[in-house]
C-alpha cells in the first residue's frame, strides 16, 4: 500500500472552531489532494497542490484553506467550522496525471455539532 | 476534463463475470480512463486504468472502444467482497491545468449476489 496517512482518524468538533486536518506520505509525490464525500455524494476536490507551496483551489473550496510547507505534509484547515462541513475527508498523492496511479487514504471522519 | 457516464446500479451472480459499462465521448487524446472503487466509506481503491489499448491487471480487464468514446471493466469472476461503488474517471496529464485530479462522478453500485 501506498505510504499516506491521515489524521486525525475521527475528529467531533464544535461549530466556530478551527480544525487541522493532516495528510502525511512517505512516497515523495509530488501532487497531493483534498477530497470530501457526503452521503450519496461521490468525492468532491477541495484543494489541491502541485509542489511545495504550490496550491490550488478545487470546486468545493469556500470556507477551507490548505498550506504545504514540504513535500510530505498537506494541510487542509476550516478556520472556522460549520455543520456543513460535517463529511468524511480524503487525501490523495500521485506522481503526475495521465498515466500514473492515485493512492487515497482511509479518511477522516469529521463531525462539527 | 471529460465527463463520464455510468448506470447507477448494477448486480451480478457470485461467481460470473461484472462487466461495468462507461461512456466519455468529450474524452480528449490524451486524457486516460480510470477506474476506482469503493467498499463502504474506505478510500477509494485504484483498479486499472489505460489509454486506448486494453489493459488487464490481476484485479479486472479494461476494454476501450476504437473511438475511445466509451469503456467497460470487466471483473471476470465477481465474489461478494467485489460489491462497492465503482468509478470511471477520464483523466489528463498533471502538465497546463489539469494537474492530474481526478473528477468523480456518482459511480455505479455493483451488488454481487450469492
Amino acid at each position: 500500500d501506498a505510504g499516506i496517512t491521515q489524521s486525525p482518524r475521527h475528529k467531533v468538533t464544535e461549530t466556530g472552531t478551527p480544525v487541522t486536518l493532516r495528510c502525511h506520505q512517505t512516497e515523495n509525490h509530488r501532487y497531493m489532494y483534498w477530497y470530501r464525500q457526503d452521503p450519496g455524494h461521490g468525492l468532491r476536490l477541495i484543494h489541491y497542490s502541485y509542489g511545495v507551496k504550490d496550491t490550488d483551489k478545487g470546486e468545493v473550496s469556500d470556507g477551507y484553506s490548505v498550506s504545504r510547507s514540504k513535500t510530505e505534509d498537506f494541510l487542509l484547515t476550516l478556520e472556522s467550522a460549520t455543520s456543513s462541513q460535517t463529511s468524511v475527508y480524503f487525501c490523495a498523492i500521485s506522481p503526475g496525471g495521465g498515466n500514473t496511479e492515485a493512492f487515497f487514504g482511509q479518511g477522516t471522519r469529521l463531525t462539527v455539532v | 476534463d471529460a465527463k463520464t457516464t455510468q448506470p447507477p446500479s448494477m448486480d451480478c451472480a457470485e461467481g460470473r463475470a461484472a462487466n461495468l459499462p462507461c461512456n466519455h465521448s468529450t474524452i480528449s487524446g490524451n486524457e486516460y480512463v480510470y477506474w476506482y472503487r469503493q467498499i463502504h466509506s474506505q478510500g477509494p481503491q485504484y483498479i486499472i486504468h489505460g489509454l486506448k489499448n486494453n489493459e488487464t491487471n490481476e484485479m479486472a480487464s479494461l476494454i476501450i472502444t476504437e473511438d475511445r468514446k466509451s469503456s467497460t471493466l470487466i471483473l471476470p469472476h465477481a465474489t461478494l467482497r467485489d460489491t462497492a461503488v465503482y468509478y470511471c474517471i477520464v483523466r489528463g496529464w498533471a502538465g497546463g491545468t489539469s494537474y492530474g485530479k481526478l473528477t468523480f462522478g456518482q459511480g455505479t453500485i455493483l451488488t454481487v449476489h450469492p
